[in-house]
């Protein structure tokens, strides 16, 4: 079956470093990549589209400058949190859709998640 | 934006009680996804209805689409400990992303 790895699964860092999230897909390509976030308690709140080869397409109010994201390869995207400050802290979690998947079908895989602390 | 409702927020039953999570979506929904997450975890897929009307199961657990409704309800039998979690419904919107609902935290009390 389809398995994504995301990498690290914890991390913790001092405010003002850059931290670096990878998000690879095992045994698939993956054409397109989705980052999440999840607040305690709280839904998953979708933060950008990644697409290999271009650039990512990010929600309102998510910081481009923050929180970038490379699809370099069509199994592994990136997420780097820059200059992080606690409020960054959070659980970000990674999804991967098959390329040429079903029409219609937007089964995704996700990473077991990266917990970041910010100190 | 869709929007995606999801009832009730938390729920504690007793074991090998039955019990019902609903979805309600501000849109047609077009695709309707169940997932389910251990906390601090990754989310599993359980299942995708497209159809109205469609329902489907996996194991105990088995999902509707009300297409007109604009809702979907995951049922699951005879619970047991292990269906404990927290259950995500996601749809996809116009630009085929996929956005989820708030989360119901199941327990299920040995």
């Amino acid at each position: 079956g389809a398995v994504v790895s995301q990498h690290p699964s914890r991390v913790i860092c001092k405010s003002g470093t850059s931290v670096k999230i990878e998000c690879r897909s095992l045994d698939f390509q993956a054409t397109t990549m989705f980052w999440y976030r999840q607040f305690p308690k709280k839904s998953l709140m979708l933060m950008a589209t990644s697409n290999e080869g271009s650039k990512a397409t990010y929600e309102q109010g998510v910081e481009k400058d923050k929180f970038l994201i490379n699809h370099a390869s069509l199994t592994l995207s990136t997420l780097t949190v820059t200059s992080a400050h606690p409020e960054d802290s959070s659980f970000y979690i990674c999804s991967a859709r098959r390329a040429g998947g079903r029409s219609g079908a937007n089964v995704l895989t996700f990473g077991a998640g990266s917990r970041l602390t910010v100190l | 934006s869709q929007e995606l409702e999801q009832s009730p927020q938390s729920l504690i039953v007793q074991e090998g009680k039955n019990l019902t999570i609903n979805c309600t979506s501000s849109k047609t929904l077009y695709g309707l996804y169940w997932y389910k997450q251990k906390y601090g975890e990754g989310l599993i897929f359980l299942m995708m209805l497209q159809k109205g009307g469609e329902e489907k199961s996996h194991e105990k657990i088995t999902a509707k689409l009300d297409e007109k409704k604009q809702q979907s309800s995951l049922h699951i039998t005879a619970s047991q400990p292990s269906h404990a979690g927290i259950y995500l419904c996601g749809a996809d919107d116009n630009n085929n992303d996929m956005r989820f609902g708030a989360g119901t935290r199941l327990t299920v009390k040995p």
